[in-house]
């Protein structure tokens, strides 16, 4: 059964950082381009970051994180990373990751690990 | 590209059907031939679920009262006959242009 856990979520002051963490199982996870995905309470999804499957060089960022965050892998561990830094209130969400078929749609999703951004 | 579904929400009788329209501000049809459009259901308190791929393939497990149908810019999920576990929000993305965006999410209630 593919599995994925987020962790890493917490309560941070603007301008500080964290480090949230994807950990699969059940699955080759280095096989798999995965993105991070996040919702703001009460709002509707957005897309954060992808980064390929391994041996690829493809990441990308929405506009809006360009510059604080820094999407990682390690396939050793089956775990993806998302580094944020600057974080600013807006940035308040619950933070998905997902794998994404290579047929190229979001098949499987964790659970979410939130983060909340505020003094 | 921005993605606009009607309608916001939806009360439905159970057994009757939905149906739910997503329109897109660019065409999803790629140069492979593919058309990148996807529909979620996120039930209250839990994560995403795929329910269709590239418009019309029902992911694993779905049941078959959900279909997608559409090209180019407009797109439609329909549920044949709703049941109480269909509540929730539904959401149509494109993943054909970076950024990769969703619908504003329609919600299902039953009445």
């Amino acid at each position: 059964e593919v599995q994925l856990l987020e962790s890493g979520g917490g309560l941070v002051q603007p301008g500080g950082s964290l480090r949230l963490s994807c950990e699969g199982s059940g699955f080759m996870f280095s096989w798999y381009a995965m993105s991070w995905f996040r919702q703001a309470p009460g709002k509707g999804l957005e897309w954060v970051s992808a980064m390929g499957a391994t041996g690829g060089t493809d990441i990308y960022y929405t506009d809006s994180v360009k510059g604080r965050f820094t999407i990682s892998r390690d396939d050793s561990k089956n775990t993806l990373y998302l580094h944020m830094i600057s974080l600013r209130a807006d940035d308040t969400a619950l933070y998905y990751c997902a794998r994404r078929d290579p047929n190229s749609h979001f098949d499987s999703w964790g659970q979410g690990t939130l983060v909340t951004v505020s003094s | 590209i921005v993605m606009t579904q009607t309608p916001l929400s939806l009360s439905v009788t159970p057994g009757q059907p939905a149906s739910i329209s997503c329109k897109s501000s660019q065409s999803l049809l790629h140069s492979d031939g593919k058309t990148y459009l996807y529909w979620y259901l996120q039930k209250p308190g839990q994560s995403p679920q795929l329910l269709i791929y590239d418009v019309s393939s029902r992911f694993s497990g779905v049941p078959e009262r959900f279909s997608g149908s559409g090209s180019g810019t407009d797109f439609t999920l329909k549920i044949s006959r709703v049941e109480a576990e269909d509540v929730g929000l539904y959401y149509c993305m494109e993943g054909i242009h970076l950024p990769w965006t969703f619908g504003q999410g329609t919600k299902v209630e039953i009445k």
